[in-house]
């Protein structure tokens, strides 16, 4: 275990249901993202989310609707979704350091904590 | 361009062997980088952050280049265990939410 669980491991969906992924993360950080990877692409970040406030939203379709009830929980709720959307999506957290924005490695292992991901196949 | 650029592979590599990679950047104002390694199926994970005078962990030695904008990972007495994907990952300055851009990945086989 990671320190960031996410739920369920593996979705089959078809375009006209309605699903949620789930994330949690028990590691005291203050920074949660979704991120997609797709078949032979980058990891494309999606959603943002630090102090519980989006701050990042990557132009992501409206079918995609991201949820942070609190700093360790984070939701990714899906409807309407299309073929092209199956994928695997991961979940992760980081600790953000105030005021300096992005983090600063001085020789401590900062960087992102992920989750096993939910491989998500739409039919 | 893209932000962060690699070579897909796969370095196909026999074990024991020395292999070594980069990747460019294209933010001359990035700030951090990271490597991360992404076995089949599974999440990314944390392999060695990146700093300015070069750094070593293990077998696994990771430098700095600003003035050409990349960096790079060299891997020594390979083991068939480091098969994975490579992931460059470059943080920009002052970014919010310590947004992550990551490289397309760079496919390592070890093989007897």
């Amino acid at each position: 275990e990671t320190g960031v669980t996410q739920t369920p491991r593996h979705l089959v969906m078809g375009m006209t249901n309605k699903k949620s992924l789930k994330c949690e993360q028990h590691l005291g950080h203050n920074a949660m993202y979704w991120y997609k990877q797709s078949a032979k692409k980058p990891l494309e970040l999606m959603f943002v989310y630090s102090l519980e406030e989006r701050v990042e939203n990557n132009s992501v379709p409206s079918r995609f609707s991201p949820e942070c009830p609190n700093s360790s929980h984070l939701f990714l709720h899906l409807h309407t979704l299309q073929p092209e959307d199956s994928a695997l999506y991961l979940c992760a957290s980081s600790q953000e350091i105030m005021g300096q924005g992005a983090l600063v490695a001085k020789g401590l292992n900062y960087g992102y904590t992920f989750g096993s991901g939910t491989r998500l196949t739409v039919v | 361009r893209k932000e962060v650029e690699q070579d897909p592979g796969p370095f196909n590599v026999p074990e024991g062997a020395t292999v070594a990679f980069n990747c460019t950047y294209s933010n001359s104002a990035s700030q951090s980088f990271f490597w991360y390694r992404q076995d089949c199926r599974k999440e990314p994970k944390l392999l060695m952050s990146v700093y300015s005078s070069g750094n070593e962990d293990g077998r696994f030695t990771a430098q700095l280049n600003r003035a050409s904008q990349y960096i790079s990972l060299l891997i020594r007495d390979s083991k068939l265990s480091d098969s994975a994907t490579y992931l460059c990952v470059v943080i920009p300055i002052k970014a919010a939410g310590n947004k992550l851009t990551f490289g397309g990945g760079t496919r390592v086989l070890v093989k007897p």
